[in-house]
């Protein structure tokens, strides 16, 4: 069974659209994250909920919104996207203890043209 | 804030080489420390971790020690093959353990 499931794994879009990546886990964690890798790998945090409830939010833009209709789910939605959104998007989750391990999905590869 | 540094890729070894990508951090407190492996087309995996100073972490012939006295996590393997071959990431998690801060990756090529 797949632990962390993003879809889809492949995005092609227009500039200006708006499109939505889902992320579901079935550890039963309760924090939830959503990365991005630039065309360079480098990784960085864009959001982390807990419980449903936000908790990191690294200086993202509006046009970035997560949502999370249960803890078991992170979805994320991206209005007018720009050419400079073309990246892969990992979707992670992690249990209770302070030194779990945050198990990674497969990534949403986006790009915008 | 906190930061990891990783060596500068990409690496190019033989098949049985030994291998170090270093791996040093700055943070405040007690970070726990984490290597994770992207093999192509692929999401990331946990590789190994270790929560306090001078633990090992190990998995797959892979091993790390986490030096606080150099803020160092440095990755080795005795004898390289061209299933390793794939990016590396050093991290590091805060206390509170919220969020991730990755190193910049090392591209590892191992050719036959």
């Amino acid at each position: 069974d797949t632990a962390v499931s993003q879809t889809p794994k492949y995005l092609v879009t227009q500039m200006g659209n708006d499109k939505s990546i889902k992320c579901e886990q079935n550890l039963g964690h309760d924090t939830m994250y959503w990365y991005k890798q630039d065309s360079k790998k480098f990784l960085k945090i864009m959001f982390s909920y807990n419980n449903k409830e936000l908790i990191i939010n690294e200086t993202v833009p509006n046009r970035f919104s997560p949502k999370s209709p249960d803890k078991a789910h992170l979805n994320l939605h991206i209005n007018s996207l720009e050419l400079g959104d073309s990246a892969v998007y990992f979707c992670a989750s992690r249990g209770q203890g302070k030194t779990d391990t945050q198990y990674f999905g497969p990534g949403t590869r986006l790009t915008v043209l | 804030g906190n930061s990891v540094t990783q060596m500068e890729g990409p690496v190019t070894l033989s098949e049985e080489a030994f291998l170090t990508i270093n791996c040093t951090y700055t943070a405040t407190g007690y970070p726990s420390l984490f290597w994770y492996v992207q093999y192509p087309g692929e999401g990331l995996q946990l590789l190994l971790k270790a929560t306090k100073a001078d633990d090992k972490g190990s998995n797959k012939g892979f091993e790390a020690t986490y030096r606080k006295e150099t803020t160092s996590f440095h990755l080795e393997k005795g004898s390289v093959q061209v299933s390793d071959s794939a990016v590396y990431f050093c991290a590091l998690s805060g206390q509170g353990a919220q969020k991730l801060v990755f190193g910049q990756g090392t591209r590892l090529t191992i050719n036959p």
